[in-house]
């Protein structure tokens, strides 16, 4: 099973900054980038917001960007806007079980 | 409108049985590979089970092998879950969630469905 490990647990920010959230495999992803992220509200489902480590999902504004391959993965979020700040899960699905990380709270300072 | 919907949660005794569905609606639901993904109270998302576009293979967590099974109807658009002998640490959320391609990400969740385990 490969074990996905976030960081950091809570990322304290304003509007306007620049996040930076990490997702570390414990072996490298099947097929190098089939890693994604999510973003998930309080009382929502979780929405697709970057595929194949680097695309964005149909929709996602162009300030969500994704890094990385193998074993290090990055989002970036280039300027906050209010609507981010949200719980952020990356997860791999190029082997079963598929798993995600724990999840990146980021929260308004 | 695109889009999943769960149905069938609820509060069910320890040891016992309910079964979840997920009706799809406005894509061609047998082309797509389906999921289940639960998210206990106040924790993160754990995958569960996935079952092939015509049902031909299933898999499962080591956490719900054994205990749950996943099935389609192609013909009602609906994906099921199965779940027996359920236990205190199943109560969650449970999420169905469509897969395009297999080893693809989940590019469409529900609003998902309440289950509580408890005596």
């Amino acid at each position: 099973e490969i074990v996905l490990t976030q960081s950091p647990g809570t990322l304290s920010l304003s509007p306007g900054e620049r996040a930076t959230l990490s997702c570390r495999a414990s072996q490298s992803v099947s097929g190098s980038t089939y890693l994604a992220w999510y973003q998930q509200k309080p009382g929502q489902a979780p929405r697709l917001l970057i595929y194949g480590a680097s695309s964005r999902a149909t929709g996602i504004p162009d300030r969500f960007s994704g890094s990385g391959s193998g074993t290090d993965f990055t989002l970036t979020i280039s300027r906050l806007e209010p609507e981010d700040f949200a719980v952020y899960y990356c997860q791999q699905y190029g082997s079963l079980p598929r798993t995600f990380g724990q999840g990146t709270k980021v929260e308004i300072k | 409108q695109v889009q999943v919907v769960e149905s069938g949660g609820g509060v069910v005794q320890p040891g016992r049985s309910l079964r979840l569905s997920c009706a799809a609606s406005g894509f061609s639901f047998s082309s797509y590979v389906m999921h289940w993904v639960r998210q206990a109270p106040g924790k993160g998302l754990e995958w569960a089970a996935l079952i092939l576009h015509d049902g031909s293979n299933k898999y499962y967590a080591d956490s719900v092998k054994g205990r749950f099974t996943i099935s389609r109807d192609n013909s009602k658009n609906t994906l099921y879950l199965q779940m027996n002998s359920l236990r205190a640490e199943d109560t969650a959320v449970y999420y169905c969630a469509r897969d395009p391609h297999y080893t693809d990400a989940f590019d469409m969740w529900g609003q998902g469905t309440m289950v509580t385990v408890s005596s």
